[in-house]
């Protein structure tokens, strides 16, 4: 979508590295969340944020860190990668915390592969 | 925990059939609920949005409706086409967060 970018789009990294993906957003939308695309297990909420340094933990946040410093970006670290976070990460939007009126926008995802 | 069930997982029909795709909440306490799609290895395309306030939506050949009594939600695809071929997606927010289902995989046929 063109108001949300994530950034790599894709990624090969070790077991035990740190890796950080990034969010940007041009929509000065307040809310942002981070999910992992699983087959069978669908999207799984890992972190969200709710304002610039308000963040909160989702369903599936062990090993996950997040940081928000300026509206428009959303930062996920992972701080040690494992071969379980091999996944696709993708960024979501909202304007309101319950997704009234615009209700979610997705960026394109990163397809992050841990060897 | 929110539970999300799509029905059926998979679907595959002869273009030109009206279709309907099938979603259901363990909590029907759903503020909203919208419908995505996504295509192989792209992100997700938002369809519909159902506010609060409102009990369907329509978009051109698609309409979405949501039964807040039951938890459930359909959305119908009138006369498919085979650029209609994609996984479909429900979301519904309950309190602070959306939670999804796991998607029906469509292919229309030519």
């Amino acid at each position: 979508d063109a108001g949300i970018t994530q950034s790599p789009r894709h990624k090969v990294t070790e077991t035990g590295t740190p890796v950080t993906l990034r969010c940007h957003q041009t929509e000065n939308h307040r809310y942002m969340y981070w999910y992992r695309q699983d087959p069978g297990h669908g999207l799984r909420l890992i972190h969200y944020s709710y304002g610039v340094k308000d963040t909160d933990k989702g369903e599936v946040s062990d090993g996950y860190s997040v940081s928000r410093s300026k509206t428009e970006d959303f930062l996920l670290t992972l701080e040690s990668a494992t071969s379980s976070q091999t996944s696709v990460y993708f960024c979501a939007i909202s304007a309101l915390w319950d997704g009234a009126n615009y209700g979610y926008t997705f960026g394109s995802g990163t397809r992050l592969t841990v060897v | 925990k929110q539970e999300v069930t799509q029905i059926p997982a998979a679907l595959s029909v002869p273009e030109g059939e009206n279709l309907v795709l099938n979603c259901s909440f363990t909590d029907s306490a759903i503020y909203n609920l919208q419908w995505f799609r996504q295509d192989p290895g792209k992100g997700l395309t938002s369809l519909l949005l159902i506010q609060s306030s409102q009990r369907e939506q329509t978009s051109g050949r698609l309409n979405a409706s949501l039964d807040k009594s039951s938890g459930r939600s359909t959305l119908y695809i009138a006369a498919s086409q085979p650029g209609d071929s994609a996984t479909y997606l429900c979301a519904g927010n309950t309190g602070n967060q959306f939670y999804f289902g796991t998607g029906t995989s469509l292919t229309v046929i030519p």
